[in-house]
């Protein structure tokens, strides 16, 4: 089973306002990391937050993490047309192997 | 544009055929990562190379034939692939495979198998 799964599954909202997504996972880890893909891209990655730190914020982008419950939210303020994308988290969990959660397909009316 | 490069685009292929992907950075990154996406799912780790040597398999069928020839290339040889396998496929690499480490992605081939 997915290590990381997230919800929602989709999401639309127009220009400007706020998107939340958030990650769930199973087992103890390292570090979260979040991606976007755009269609017919590659995965960009976007921020990391190690198991110790509880927030993180990288221009837009702000993610939490809560170890305790198992959970990270990543949330995109004043979103753009341009932020539509899926978006990914990542743990890691064993050196060198990251296992990516379902994914949340953002879109971003203008 | 991505600094890990993927060729071909895109291909297509028939089940009997014999053809390979290849990926290249030049970022001086010593861990390569292979991975295989299928439409609207997350990436799943095929294979990783820590300093040219495969770390990891993640029991991927035989038919699927990693090479690293050198720290700034990655190939995936392809033989004998079923539907099943098209996908797109994605390279990845990183500063190295100890964790905590970002991982640059390419573009990926889209693999179509007749």
């Amino acid at each position: 089973s997915q290590q990381g799964e997230e919800d929602p599954q989709a999401l639309s909202i127009q220009e400007g306002e706020n998107a939340t997504m958030n990650c769930s996972y199973k087992t103890s880890i390292n570090n979260l990391q979040w991606y976007r893909q755009n269609s017919g891209r590659g995965l960009v990655h976007l921020i990391l937050i190690r198991s110790n730190e509880r927030e993180k914020h990288s221009g837009r982008l702000r993610v939490t993490l809560d170890t305790s419950k198992k959970s990270s939210s990543l949330l995109i303020t004043a979103s753009r047309a341009a932020d539509t994308a899926s978006y990914f988290c990542a743990t890691d969990t064993n050196a060198g192997k990251s296992t990516f959660g379902d994914g949340t397909t953002l879109t971003v009316k203008p | 544009d991505t600094e890990v490069t993927q060729t071909p685009k895109h291909l297509v292929m028939g089940m009997t055929n014999k053809k390979s992907l290849k990926c290249e950075q030049h970022m001086g990154h010593r861990a390569m990562y292979w991975y295989k996406q299928k439409a609207k799912k997350p990436p799943e780790l095929m294979f990783v190379y820590s300093y040219e040597k495969l770390s990891i398999n993640e029991s991927v069928p035989s038919r699927f034939s990693p090479e690293c020839p050198n720290s700034s290339l990655l190939n995936l040889h392809l033989h004998a692939l079923q539907p099943e396998d098209s996908a797109l496929y994605l390279c990845a690499s990183s500063q190295d495979s100890a964790g905590a480490i970002p991982q640059h992605f390419g573009d990926g081939t889209r693999l179509s198998i007749l």
